[in-house]
């Protein structure tokens, strides 16, 4: 079975730049979850998917961070402008409606 | 915002039972407790997770008091591979993860 497949592995931007981020889940999970990862600290969670709808969003900079999942597949995570604190890994992960969640390898997102 | 404590840091000879201990006293009947662990440079890797039995997989054992209020993962043989940092987590069974900051266990030769 094919993992949670994320794009790109690194990325390097200056501030105010604008990135993005995709994300293929698990073929057939209905929840997609973005996460943050800032060194040293545990992933923090920044949005939930049921299938194309979003479950839990409160912890996501709305001001700057924006993410969608068309088709209930494949979501892609934007920030517009980057600042210097949004370095971090950003971790995608996928489950089914019930059950443990799987993660993909990250990107590494650095902002100078 | 987690709902669990675990110690920073705990260290593990080589061989030796790895015992990694959370609390979560505000558990509600409906939430599961969850661990995972993440070696350095990659994502959270899925453990084991339990409602109110102990449960067992190939990888570990998970404890549950019986007022669920605590629990306790069991690596039986750690090796230096198991070097990594142990999240415990509650969550009702498809609700939002949130992970705590871990306990990062050292396994020493």
């Amino acid at each position: 079975e094919a993992g949670v497949a994320q794009s790109p592995r690194y990325k390097i931007i200056e501030k105010r730049q604008s990135v993005a981020f995709w994300c293929n889940p698990i073929s057939g999970h209905a929840t997609l979850y973005w996460y943050q990862q800032i060194l040293g600290q545990g992933p923090k969670l920044l949005i939930q998917f049921q299938n194309n709808g979003v479950v839990d969003d409160s912890q996501l900079p709305k001001d700057r961070f924006s993410a969608e999942r068309l088709k209930g597949v494949d979501s892609t995570l934007k920030i517009q402008p980057a600042k210097l604190e949004d370095s971090a890994v950003y971790l995608c992960a996928s489950s089914l409606e019930q059950g443990e969640a799987f993660f993909g390898q990250g990107t590494r997102l650095t902002v100078v | 915002d987690a709902k669990t404590t675990q110690p920073t840091s705990m260290d593990c000879a080589e061989g030796r039972a790895a015992n990694l201990p959370c609390n979560h006293s505000t558990i509600s009947g409906n939430e599961y407790v969850y661990w995972y662990r993440q070696i350095h440079s990659q994502g959270p890797q899925y453990i084991i997770h339990g409602l109110k039995n102990n449960e067992t997989n190939e990888m570990a054992s998970l404890i549950i008091t019986e007022d669920r209020k605590s629990s306790t993962l069991i690596l039986p043989h750690a090796t230096l591979r198991d070097t990594a940092v142990y999240y415990c987590i509650v969550r009702e069974n498809n609700n939002d993860m949130r992970f705590g900051a871990g306990t990062r266990l050292t396994v020493k030769p």
